[in-house]
């Protein structure tokens, strides 16, 4: 059975701490992992990732895959209140996406 | 990425009820997908919505109980049938907008519904 899992599953931390975030998977026919953040209803892509070892960077937030490991980390530094949020990592099949628990990260001022 | 609305962005319903959710895009898109998110719990895909033709679905989710309607390139219903409390879920309705599903799917903002 296709699965992702997410650890930890929640999280907190002070203004201007480093975080990372891990998401493993087994899935058939993986094609791609990917972040989003999701702050109320509607998740926000954040990055696609399909090749191992190459990092995508937005800002203060990190990402990167190992296909060997079959995992990825999403890092965050100086954290901001605003980077509260449950993080949702997905297996893509394709169009098809299986997503983790999430991780809930609550970030203290 | 694309603009994605969808209605109504929360409901509360009866049991035995159904109701309809649509999700307008700006811009034609070939693949549409519909997701269901529980309380405390993460997303599960409902289905694939196809243009022209049945929607795809996955285990566990079945035509009669979430019926989808993909008239057109930007627009796409679910109806949520024959509610029960544990249809109290967010649903969310999601496109890829390359021609090759990549993964790399967008997010409506969401309807909230909740059965009593």
């Amino acid at each position: 059975e296709d699965k992702v899992v997410q650890s930890p599953l929640s999280l907190v931390v002070h203004e201007g701490d480093t975080v990372t975030l891990n998401c493993s998977y087994e899935v058939t026919n993986f094609r791609s992992l990917l972040w989003y953040k999701q702050e109320k209803k509607a998740p926000t892509f954040l990055f696609m990732l399909t090749s191992s070892g190459i990092e995508k960077k937005s800002g203060r937030l990190s990402s990167i895959l190992d296909k060997k490991e079959l995992s990825s980390i999403l890092n965050i530094t100086a954290t901001q209140t605003g980077d509260s949020a449950i993080y949702l990592c997905a297996a893509g099949q394709g169009g098809k996406l299986i997503f983790g628990q999430g991780t809930e990260l609550s970030v203290k001022p | 990425s694309a603009v994605i609305s969808q209605k109504p962005s929360r409901d509360i319903c009866q049991r035995g009820t159904s109701l309809t959710i649509q999700c307008q895009v700006d811009s034609q898109v070939t693949m549409m997908f519909w997701y269901r998110q529980q309380p405390g719990q993460s997303l599960t895909l409902i289905a694939t919505a196809n243009q022209g033709s049945e929607a795809t679905y996955e285990s566990g989710f079945v035509i009669d109980k979430f019926p989808i309607s993909r008239p057109n390139l930007t627009f796409s219903t679910l109806t949520v049938s024959n509610m029960s409390p544990e249809d109290s879920s967010i649903y969310l309705c999601s496109v890829d907008l390359t021609d090759t599903p990549s993964g790399e799917q967008y997010f409506g903002p969401g309807t909230r519904l909740t059965v009593t």
